[in-house]
């Protein structure tokens, strides 16, 4: 167990539908990090907060949208959903930067099925 | 663009046989990663690899980095089943903490 929690770890849902996924660091942890997987794309970078802030994008859709709370909770919202955004969604913390080997560790993992 | 390749992209081996796993990057990077991720599970850190000629070994697991040739490799010793998994190395570059992943390397152990 990492310590990275996601809920909920299973979402069936149709195309159009808006739907949010949670995300709770590890205690202490300050950066999360949202990333996608699936059969084509493989593991990709989405986004990642620090601290409240926006800190870096990867290939994350215009209808995707995060955001982390004062508690560092992070959410990740994708709209207008298609099948194609059909994956297994991480995410990850660290603490970022406080040691040389700061690792991320991952979350159980979101599974959305886009029907 | 930072690209991250793997190979092989499959592997079947026996138990008790030694193989190698290779992941190659594209450009300079500080961090390398292994993680290992069981099926329909997550991502589990294995090693960080920080500087050119680190080696890392836990049990029969043993990762190593060549920066000048951008190469890193997982060498697996005496195969048992319970390493059957997908392995996956990551590079992050310099001042960006997102990670970019190989396309992983499915392993899986025949007894």
């Amino acid at each position: 167990d990492s310590g990275v929690t996601q809920t909920p770890k299973h979402l069936i849902t149709a195309t159009g539908q808006r739907v949010t996924l949670r995300c709770s660091p590890r205690s202490g942890d300050l950066s999360v990090y949202w990333y996608q997987q699936s059969l084509d794309q493989g593991l990709q970078f989405l986004i990642q907060y620090y601290n409240g802030e926006e800190r870096a994008k990867g290939n994350i859709l215009e209808r995707f949208s995060a955001q982390q709370f004062p508690d560092l909770h992070s959410e990740l919202n994708l709209s207008s959903l298609e099948l194609g955004d059909s994956a297994l969604y991480f995410c990850a913390s660290s603490v970022r930067g406080r040691t040389p080997t700061d690792t991320q560790y991952f979350g159980p993992g979101t599974r959305l099925t886009v029907l | 663009e930072l690209k991250v390749e793997q190979n092989p992209l499959f592997l079947s081996m026996q138990e008790e046989k030694n193989y190698t796993i290779y992941c190659n990057y594209s450009t300079t990077s500080d961090r390398l990663y292994w993680y290992r991720q069981d099926p329909g599970k997550s991502l589990e850190s294995l090693f960080v690899l920080l500087s050119n000629g680190a080696v890392k070994q836990e049990g029969r697991l043993m990762a190593s980095l060549d920066t000048k040739a951008r190469l890193s490799t997982l060498h697996i010793t005496a195969a048992v089943h319970d390493l059957s998994a997908t392995y996956f190395c990551a590079v992050t570059n310099f001042g960006n903490e997102k990670l970019t992943f190989g396309t992983g390397t499915r392993l899986t152990i025949i007894p």
